[in-house]
């Protein structure tokens, strides 16, 4: 059980075009869903928190301009990166964690690799 | 300042070998600690949660231990499998579940 689903694992596109990656919680309400970042061979780096129908919180040097998220319902959250530049190449993994607070694990997706041309 | 510091940095081991792996943090306060193994390229995976007041807790080949005095943990790997080449990650979780501290990971190989 815990599982969550990010899409698409891998995408490559021009500089100047707007990704979108969805992260999908498949058998449990996600009330909470966390964004990271993760550069080659370094641990992963929060971007921001988000509660289903709430604004997220986006951690501080994160532009939330650039990176949109969407958290519209109990097993779905979205990031779009807008106007992508090749500086925004990366591994970004979500999580998903549902209700029972920070005693309750943090189920992650399998992450999506960015690279922008 | 909450911090989670992991050693060493990297290791290599033969197939069959236990090994140890080392997580310090200052994280304060305290809710609860984990360990996650990642394989390159993919999202990292639960292997053990602690809250302070447990010492100990096994997953399989995989031992995790904890002081909450000293504020140090390890994670105790048996009978090393080529499988267990990931990276391994200590994640320390403040009281509230407000922030959440991750270690910069021990990168493990394990060679036949």
């Amino acid at each position: 059980g815990a599982v969550v689903s990010q899409h698409p694992s891998w995408v490559i596109c021009k500089s100047g075009t707007s990704v979108k990656i969805e992260c999908r919680s498949l058998d449990f309400q996600a009330t909470t869903m966390f964004w990271y970042r993760q550069f080659p061979k370094q641990s992963l780096m929060l971007m921001a928190t988000s509660n289903e129908g709430s604004k997220a919180t986006y951690e501080q040097g994160v532009e939330k301009d650039k990176f949109l998220i969407n958290h519209a319902s109990l097993t779905l959250s979205t990031l779009t990166v807008t106007s992508a530049h090749p500086e925004d190449s990366s591994f970004y993994i979500c999580s998903a964690r549902y209700a029972g607070g920070s005693n309750q694990p943090q189920h992650f997706g399998d992450g999506t690799r960015l690279s922008i041309l | 300042k909450n911090q989670v510091e992991q050693s060493p940095q990297s290791l290599i081991i033969l197939e069959g070998k236990n090994c140890t792996l080392q997580c310090n943090y200052t994280v304060s306060p305290f809710s609860n600690l984990r360990w996650y193994k990642q394989d390159t390229g993919r999202g990292p995976v639960s292997l053990t949660i602690m809250t302070f007041s447990e010492n100990t807790k096994s997953n399989g080949r995989y031992t995790a231990t904890l002081d909450a005095d000293t504020k140090q943990s390890s994670l105790h790997i048996t009978a090393s499998q080529l499988s267990d080449s990931a990276s391994y990650i200590c994640v320390v979780i403040v009281t509230g579940g407000f922030k959440t501290i991750f270690g910069a990971g021990t990168r493990l190989f394990v060679k036949a």
